[in-house]
């Protein structure tokens, strides 16, 4: 059973469209649910780390938001330079620490 | 800002060859791990360690051995190199406390030819 869904797996946006990603999780006691930034070729750039249902946390261009289902990453006014994918991660209680990592939103800017 | 580092960033390798990922970090970081990610999948963890001579192996199951002798320092072997272990091998690392954030290295593109 798939612990973390990340939708849409590929999104298009016009520069300056704003949009938001979701990262569905079926985990119980959560302990942290974490998003990153990947580029072609390199390693997960760390973003955020949401605790709680109702906590965001903003950064630039990017504000995550929690429920106790879900988080979306919402991004206001993309620029190309916001091109990547987009994990999303959680750690929760039952599995002790180790992370499950969805598949990830493959996102585009067009200029 | 994360100072995780891996090495080689490439390699290409014939079948049946030993090598050695290297992953070092300069954050004083308990946690280490080794993930293994292919085009379009999520990150598969292969094998973790909370400390030195801490290692264990993660939920994929792997031909591959870790070591950890030193705080700073994860690699990764591999006997006998096959085919099937040809993806992207990513480093990362965390502190122990109420937040575990992972910070990652740049990985290692590993063919196997």
């Amino acid at each position: 059973e798939d612990q973390v869904t990340q939708s849409p797996e590929a999104l298009r946006l016009q520069e300056g469209e704003s949009s938001s990603l979701n990262c569905s999780y079926t985990v119980s006691g959560l302990r942290g649910l974490f998003w990153y930034r990947q580029d072609p070729g390199k390693g997960p750039e760390f973003l955020f780390t949401l605790y709680s249902a109702g906590e965001e946390k903003e950064k630039e261009r990017l504000k995550a938001t929690l429920t106790k289902k879900e988080s979306f990453l919402h991004i206001t006014a993309p620029k190309p330079e916001d091109s990547a994918t987009y994990l999303c991660a959680v750690q929760a209680e039952e599995t002790g620490n180790q992370f499950y990592f969805g598949t990830g939103t493959s996102l585009t800017v067009i200029p | 800002e994360a100072d995780i580092y891996q090495t080689p960033r490439y390699l290409v390798i014939g079948t049946g060859k030993k090598i050695t990922l290297e992953c070092s970090q300069t954050m004083g970081h308990d946690k280490m791990y080794w993930y293994q990610q292919d085009p379009g999948m999520e990150l598969h963890l292969i094998h973790y360690s909370y400390g030195v001579n801490s290692t264990e192996k993660g939920d994929l199951s792997s031909e591959s051995t870790v070591s950890r002798i030193r705080t700073e320092h994860f690699p990764l072997t591999l006997e006998s190199a096959r085919p099937s272990h040809t993806s992207q091998y990513l480093c990362a690392s965390s502190e122990t406390g109420t937040t575990d954030t992972q910070y990652f290295g740049p990985g290692t593109r590993l063919t196997v030819l």
